[in-house]
């Protein structure tokens, strides 16, 4: 089946640093992907999606940019600040081969802290 | 503002008693979903529905009942036989036009054991 593979984390980082958590992704055909953050006690936010090859996803200071070739989805931010502090989960679309019906994969999520 | 909105945000179960989660939304999103998420794992799904009084068993239906009988709402009682209920639930809603959208979540309810 699909999968989602996420850096283990804890990702620990000192503001205006560089960040990438990367992801790679199993799937059969070209799923649409997604990365949501959650913060403590909170759902997930949408940050970004692509939904084809070389699209590159972008919010708020993050990007990532869907690659075939490498099966991969990294994320990164140029500059992160203590708000950034949070989990962060990649996801894929897939399709319930039963019902039709699209479905999404999580990783397991990054924790990415940020000290002052 | 539209929204999904989950209730309560904290509950409490005793042994053997079922106790019901509420999910509301006003996306008119046809597609709804619940995930379970225990500390330090990613999201697992319990159950789904993509319309009005059908829903599907999801990774971890065991323990676990739905209904949909409107399209905004969509409860999720987690019954006696769910041994290990302890997690923090997580409602979304999608609307189903093709594998571009993404999913919207609510913020979630902590259910714990008394």
């Amino acid at each position: 089946g699909n999968s989602v593979t996420q850096m283990e984390g804890p990702v620990t980082l000192s503001e205006e640093a560089f960040l990438t958590i990367n992801c790679t992704y199993t799937a059969t055909g070209y799923p649409s992907l997604f990365w949501y953050v959650q913060y403590p006690g909170e759902g997930l936010q949408l940050l970004l999606k692509a939904t084809k090859a070389d699209d590159k996803g972008s919010n708020k200071g993050f990007e990532a940019t869907y690659r075939k070739e490498t099966t991969s989805f990294h994320l990164e931010k140029g500059s992160v600040q203590v708000s950034d502090s949070a989990v962060y989960f990649c996801a894929l679309s897939e399709m319930d081969g039963n019902t039709g019906f699209q479905k999404l994969v999580f990783g397991t999520g990054t924790r990415l802290l940020v000290s002052p | 503002d539209g929204g999904i909105t989950q209730s309560p945000k904290y509950l409490f179960r005793k042994e053997g008693q079922n106790v019901t989660l509420s999910c509301e939304q006003n996306l008119n999103h046809d597609a709804m979903y619940w995930y379970r998420q225990d500390p330090g794992q990613g999201l697992r799904l319990i159950y789904y529905s993509q319309i009005v009084n059908d829903f599907q068993k999801g990774d971890i239906a065991e323990g676990y009942s739905v209904s949909r009988e409107k399209k905004e709402s969509f409860p999720l009682t987690v019954t006696s036989a769910q041994k290990n209920p302890t997690a923090f639930y997580l409602c979304a809603s999608r609307l189903d036009r093709g594998r571009n959208q993404p999913q919207h979540f609510g913020d979630g309810t902590r259910l714990s054991i008394l």
